[in-house]
């Protein structure tokens, strides 16, 4: 069975820095490209930065590029994101997904991990 | 940017009945729509791609159409597990993006 399992939301201060993991199992997690999108409070999708299976090319919104960083460890099955220059506005539960061998849509999603910036 | 605008943005349905949900984009996407379902508390999950096929286990009941800028999604006859919201979201050019949303809700 296919398996995602996000951790490491917190309630951090503005100005701070977090890390985020996805603990993936249930396929080769090598072959897939990944992605994080990022639900605010009551509110709705939003694609936030996807990763290629070698790790090699990363892709993020205007939002968080030079802020966020995705990365992946193979070896390990966990995809992450470094989040620094937290903002108020990163307030959201935060999904990871992996995507299909089709194109950038996500079929299997984690349950989410809740990150609030505040205060 | 993609901008996606999903329309209604509530649709008040009673059960048995159709609901159709539109998704329009800016500019041209080919096929590359995909539909999602999200309950309270949950994941989304994955009904549609390339417009209009079905994703491994999705009841026929749930179908898609479009192209170009102009997407659909049907629910031919609503049943309790269908309330919802449901996302479109775009994989034809980076950065991807979803729309709105559309909140199917009982009647």
């Amino acid at each position: 069975e296919v398996q995602l399992v996000e951790s490491g939301g917190a309630l951090v201060q503005p100005g701070g820095s977090l890390r985020l993991s996805c603990a993936a199992s249930g396929f080769t997690f090598s072959n897939y490209a990944m992605t994080w999108v990022r639900q605010a409070p009551g509110k709705g999708l939003e694609w936030v930065s996807a990763v290629i299976g070698s790790g090699t090319t990363t892709y993020y919104a205007d939002s968080v590029k030079g802020r966020f960083t995705i990365s992946r460890d193979n070896s390990k099955n966990t995809l992450y994101l470094q989040m620094n220059s937290l903002r108020a506005e990163d307030t959201a539960v935060y999904y990871c997904a992996k995507r299909t061998l089709g194109d950038y849509y996500f079929d299997c999603w984690g349950q989410g991990t809740l990150v609030t910036v505040s205060s | 940017e993609i901008v996606m605008t999903q329309s209604p943005a509530t649709l008040s349905v009673s059960p048995g009945d159709r609901a159709t949900l539109s998704c329009r984009a800016i500019q041209s996407l080919s096929s590359n729509l995909a539909w999602y379902q999200q309950k309270p508390g949950q994941a989304p999950r994955l009904l549609i791609y390339g417009a209009s096929t079905r994703a491994t286990g999705i009841p026929a009941r749930f179908s898609g159409s479009g192209s170009g800028t102009e997407f659909t999604l049907t629910i031919s006859s609503l049943q309790s597990e269908d309330f919802a919201v449901y996302y479109c979201q775009q994989y034809n050019n980076w950065p991807l993006t979803f729309g709105g949303g559309t909140k199917v809700e009982i009647k």
